[in-house]
Parts: C-alpha cells; sequence; structure tokens
C-alpha cells in the first residue's frame, strides 16, 4: 500500500518561533497534498491544498503568511508554522494522493505540536 | 458550504454486540464518501462509496451509500476490543474545493 510518512512526530516549540512539518510520500508521486488540522475532540479541518510547482490554495480563515506551505518535489510537502502561538497547538496531519479527485488519500501519521 | 453529520458522537457497547453508524451529508457536486478509523494518530481508510445501495465489505465490516437521502452506514458485527476508535466520515465534492470534508466523528468503545 501506500505510505505517507511525516517528521517530526512531535514538536514543542517557545511561542514565537517557527517549525518545520515534513510529508513525504514514500512510494509513489503524490500530485497532490493536503494539510489538515485537528483539535482535541474535533474533526480534521482541512488548512491547505498543495499540488507540486505551484502555490498552495489555502482555505478560508487559514493564513497563508503564517502557514507557509511548500511543495517543491512529488514526494515532500512542507509546512512551516511561523511566530508560532499557544493557540497553533494541534495536531496536525499530512495526505497525499496520486492523482485528481477520486483518488484515495494516504493520511501521513500526523504531527503533535505544543507551543509553549 | 459542505457539510458531514455524524451520529451518535460516542457510543459504548459490549464485545459481540453490532453497531451501526450513521453519516448524513451536504455536499455540492457529491463525488464520493469515505470512512476511515482513527486510533491514536492520522486515519486509517476503510471504504470509499461512490455509487448507491452497493455494499461494500472488509472482514466484519461494511458500508453502504444511499445517495437519494444522503446518507451512509458503517456496520461492525461482532465487535471486539480493538474496534474502539473513532470512526470519521468525510465526503469529496467533484467541483470547487479540493480535500475532504469530515465529520466529528463516532467515538466508539467496545467493552470486554
Amino acid at each position: 500500500g501506500a505510505v505517507v510518512s511525516q517528521h517530526p512526530s512531535w514538536v514543542i516549540c517557545k511561542s514565537g518561533t517557527s517549525v518545520k512539518i515534513e510529508c513525504r510520500s514514500l512510494d509513489f508521486q503524490a500530485t497532490t497534498m493536503f494539510w489538515y488540522r485537528q483539535f482535541p475532540k474535533q474533526s480534521l479541518m482541512l488548512m491547505a491544498t498543495s499540488n507540486e510547482g505551484s502555490k498552495a490554495t489555502y482555505e478560508q480563515g487559514v493564513e497563508k503568511d503564517k502557514f507557509l506551505i511548500n511543495h517543491a518535489s512529488l514526494t515532500l510537502s512542507t509546512l512551516t508554522v511561523t511566530s508560532a502561538h499557544p493557540e497553533d497547538s494541534s495536531f496536525y496531519i499530512c495526505s497525499a494522493r496520486r492523482g485528481g479527485k477520486g483518488y484515495e488519500q494516504f493520511f501521513g501519521p500526523g504531527t503533535r505540536l505544543t507551543v509553549l | 458550504e459542505d457539510k458531514v453529520v455524524q451520529s451518535p458522537l460516542s457510543l459504548v457497547v459490549h464485545e459481540g454486540d453490532t453497531v451501526t453508524l450513521n453519516c448524513s451529508y451536504e455536499v455540492t457536486n457529491f463525488r464520493s464518501l469515505l470512512w476511515y478509523k482513527q486510533e491514536k494518530k492520522a486515519p486509517t481508510f476503510l471504504f470509499m462509496l461512490t455509487s448507491s445501495g452497493i455494499e461494500k465489505k472488509s472482514g466484519r465490516l461494511s458500508s453502504i451509500l444511499d445517495k437519494k437521502e444522503l446518507f451512509s452506514i458503517l456496520n461492525i458485527t461482532a465487535t471486539q476490543t480493538g474496534d474502539s476508535a473513532v470512526y470519521l466520515c468525510a465526503v469529496e465534492s467533484g467541483g470547487g474545493a479540493d480535500g475532504l470534508t469530515f465529520g466529528k466523528g463516532t467515538h466508539l468503545i467496545i467493552q470486554p
């Protein structure tokens, strides 16, 4: 099956610092990658969609200058949380899709971000 | 705006029982409905449904979609403690926004 990895699996940082999270598709090329956020006891909320080589599309209410997404290759997307604050503490999950709509999304194991 | 509503939000049953989880949706230009199981980490894929009335089955789990009434059910028979998890329903629309719209999930607890 298709495997998606995320790194790191958890990170604790001080308020005001930036944190980078990597999402890799290990055994397939992902034309599209997605970033979701999940707060405790809530469902996954789509933050942004990224296609390789083009700018990410952000959902309403998600600040593109705060959550920087880079999708430099067909197997790697990064999410950088800039100037993180405690309210950014959450579980960040990426998913990858090998084709267009209708193809299955494979999820990474998630990254637990805690901002002190 | 696409919407997915799951019920119940939580459910506690005994091992061996059969459970039915519900998912209703409102989506512009429906393409597919997906069920995921989430334990401590990221969701794992269970089913993708695109056509009404065709049951998908995997072991003790099965699911069916009704596109006229805009809902789906996930059945788990002969439940085991390992089935304890949050079950998420998500929909994918054919146009406009990419990505999945998730429901809040059903937290299922199987007691021995």
